[in-house]
């Protein structure tokens, strides 16, 4: 089955705890980004990728690194968390975008981080 | 720098209503447009997808329209049902004022549809 998988689902981790969370996705999707939707701000931008090791920043990209060694693999990092970093994060691929074509974006189930 | 704005923000209706929910954006060069259902606690589910250059998308009781021009766009849901229930997400993708290539979504629509 096509999809983008996350994980974890939830976690919950203190302030300056290092984490990583993980995507992936089986459709051999050039385009990879990470997104996240808090109340009120609805979703936003954090990093996105067009290739293999190539990434650029998104609107919100302060206090996250991304890495992109694998075509299906883009995990988000938190160095350094903090309770501003409590939202709903979400990865999405598509097959292109820009002068590849622009293609519809999937989206993975979504991960529930909070920092306390 | 992109905006999409999406009205209304909620909205509850019985069942077999014909509805249209509307998205307009402030920068008209688009790549294109995507209209999601999210439902609580879950992922965004991709419905329809606008290319820059069409006028409209159909998916069985789905039809998206876009008029790039006007930065708008219409979400027409036929015979409402209770599972159509769920909030409704527009997305364009653009160039965004930072130079970064990604979707900007709206705050989405609350639909409810009553039994």
């Amino acid at each position: 089955e096509a999809q983008v998988t996350q994980n974890p689902r939830y976690l919950i981790t203190v302030t300056g705890k290092k984490l990583t969370v993980t995507c992936s996705q089986n459709m051999n999707h050039e385009y990879m980004s990470w997104y996240r939707q808090d109340p009120g701000l609805g979703l936003r931008q954090i990093y996105y990728s067009m290739n293999v090791e190539v990434t650029d920043k998104g609107d919100v990209p302060e206090g996250y690194k991304v890495s992109r060694k694998e075509k299906r693999n883009f995990p988000l990092i938190l160095e350094s968390p903090s309770p501003n970093q409590t939202s709903l994060y979400f990865c999405a691929s598509s097959l292109g975008v820009r002068g590849r074509g622009f293609y519809e974006q999937y989206f993975g189930p979504g991960t529930r981080l909070t920092v306390t | 720098k992109q905006e999409v704005t999406q009205i209304p923000a909620a909205l509850s209706v019985p069942e077999g209503e014909n509805l249209v929910l509307n998205c307009s954006f402030t920068d008209s060069a688009i790549y294109n447009l995507q209209w999601f259902r999210q439902d609580p606690g879950k992922g965004l589910t991709s419905l329809l997808l606008i290319q820059s250059s069409q006028r409209e998308q159909t998916s069985g009781r789905l039809n998206a329209s876009l008029d790039k021009s006007s930065g708008r766009s219409t979400l027409y849901i036929a015979a409402s049902q209770p599972g159509d229930s769920a909030t409704y997400l527009c997305a364009v993708l653009s160039r965004s004022g930072g130079g970064a290539d990604g979707l900007t979504f709206g705050k989405g629509t609350h639909l409810i549809i009553q039994p």
